[in-house]
């Protein structure tokens, strides 16, 4: 089946410096990834959707400057941490939906990644 | 408003029996997808059913199955035969409109312990 693949799926940055979180749809083309944000025992927030061939969309309150996000293939996204934070560890999380119309129900999610920002 | 309610916290339940999730949702779009994820502590988050808001039957899926009450907007989960490896994060999402490329919205989620 379809699947999404999310990497790393750890990562310790020094506060300061820049990550850079992959995610791939392994064997279906995805023109739309949304990235998700989990803080400690909370809900995944939507942070952004990743349009390929063209800017991303991002929820209000979303520093687009600070989590960049690059959509550069049918089958890769990437977001960006810049200048991480220690506030900005978290638990990251990709989707891409698979297929159109009924038989795009399917939502498959990567593995995560989290980030711990020292 | 929240678009989606998962008013338990935590739920407890025997091995072997059965439990059910709550959800409940708000959308005045007529079309709209209902979701249930199983998040264990490794984070990934797992597909485990789906219902579409025309759909007739409510969906199952082995174990799971959906209760789905459009009237009352509540889509809840029932796993039958609890097994201890269902421990877990549970949460209900929801997609508004047709399929195409619109994010998931999701509950705070349900805690599941399964005893032994």
């Amino acid at each position: 089946g379809a699947v999404v693949s999310q990497h790393p799926s750890r990562v310790i940055c020094k506060s300061g410096t820049s990550v850079k979180i992959e995610c791939r749809s392994l064997d279906f083309q995805a023109t739309t990834m949304f990235w998700y944000r989990q803080f400690p025992k909370q809900s995944l927030m939507l942070m952004a959707t990743s349009n390929e061939g063209s800017k991303a969309t991002y929820e209000q309150g979303v520093e687009k400057d600070k989590f960049l996000i690059n959509h550069a293939s049918l089958t890769l996204s990437t977001l960006t941490v810049t200048s991480a934070h220690p506030e900005d560890s978290s638990f990251y999380i990709c989707s891409a939906r698979s297929g159109t119309g009924a038989s795009g129900n399917t939502i498959y999610f990567g593995e995560g990644s989290w980030l711990t920002v020292v | 408003a929240q678009k989606i309610t998962q008013t338990q916290p935590g739920m407890f339940v025997q091995e072997k029996e059965a439990v059910t999730l709550d959800c409940t949702y708000d959308t005045s779009d007529p079309s709209y997808g209902l979701f249930w994820y199983k998040q264990p502590s490794s984070g990934e988050m797992i597909f485990l059913i789906y219902q579409g808001s025309y759909d007739q039957q409510n969906a199952t899926e082995g174990r799971y199955s959906l209760n789905f009450q459009k009237a009352r907007k509540s889509a809840n989960l029932v796993i039958s035969a609890s097994q201890l490896g269902d421990s877990a994060m549970y949460f209900c999402a929801m997609r508004e409109g047709l399929p195409g490329n619109t994010p998931l919205v999701f509950g705070k989620g349900t805690r599941l312990s399964v005893i032994a």
